[in-house]
């Protein structure tokens, strides 16, 4: 079954220091990955998807097949990006258009 | 475009009772979710639908029950709440676009059952 793991509940950095948020996947296939964000009192958005392969606001995530992770990355944290992250992929190959989440890492950047 | 909505924000119910989440989309998506988000168990797949008319379980459907009359619209039904169903509910729908599109959340509502 398709599975995706978030081992870290919470996570705290400093202002400018590096960030990696962790997934990991289990999946049958070539997975479609995506990262969402949910920011204080503001609904779950999309952040990136490995598909497109970009950055957004800072944030890089690559898939590495060969350790099934698809870990989330900023190299200088702002405060802004205190949020929910959760890591997600799809499914199921017969309902490709279902997402499993993981259990989400709350990040806090401190000042 | 109001994107998703959700009505209402806010309930708090006593065991036993029953009530009805409206989810509302503007962007003519033809699927529809919705989740349950718990803490420290991320978001549930409750019900989906991929087209008006149709539904389809999900991870945690019992105690739940869905309709899709309308495109726009994807009704959660709880009819005797339970504690455990104490949550906050999201509602979703994304494009018929791909092997797998980019959803869209609506506000949520958080739901107390006392």
């Amino acid at each position: 079954a398709q599975r995706v793991t978030q081992p870290e509940k919470l996570l705290s950095v400093f202002k400018g220091a590096p960030v990696e948020l962790k997934c990991n996947y289990s999946y049958s296939g070539s997975p479609e990955l995506f990262w969402y964000v949910q920011y204080s009192r503001q609904r779950l958005q999309l952040l990136l998807r490995h598909i497109s392969r970009e950055s957004i606001k800072g944030f890089t995530a690559d898939l590495n097949k060969g350790e099934t992770s698809f870990h989330l990355k900023k190299p200088f944290a702002q405060e802004e990006d205190s949020a929910m992250y959760y890591c997600a992929l799809p499914a199921g190959s017969g309902s490709a258009r279902q997402l499993t989440f993981g259990s989400g890492t709350q990040l806090t950047v401190l000042p | 475009n109001a994107g998703v909505t959700q009505t209402p924000k806010f309930r708090v119910l006593k065991t036993g009772q029953s009530m009805t989440l409206l989810c509302a989309q503007d962007m003519n998506h033809e699927y529809m979710y919705w989740y349950r988000q718990d803490p420290g168990m991320g978001l549930r797949l409750i019900h989906y639908s991929v087209g008006e008319g149709t539904t389809a379980k999900g991870e945690v459907p019992d105690g739940y029950n869905v309709s899709r009359l309308k495109k726009q619209n994807f009704l959660l039904g709880l009819e005797s709440a339970a504690p455990s169903q104490t949550s906050v509910y999201f509602c979703a729908s994304s494009n018929f676009a791909g092997v797998v599109s980019r959803q869209f959340f609506g506000p949520g509502t958080r739901l107390t059952v006392l």
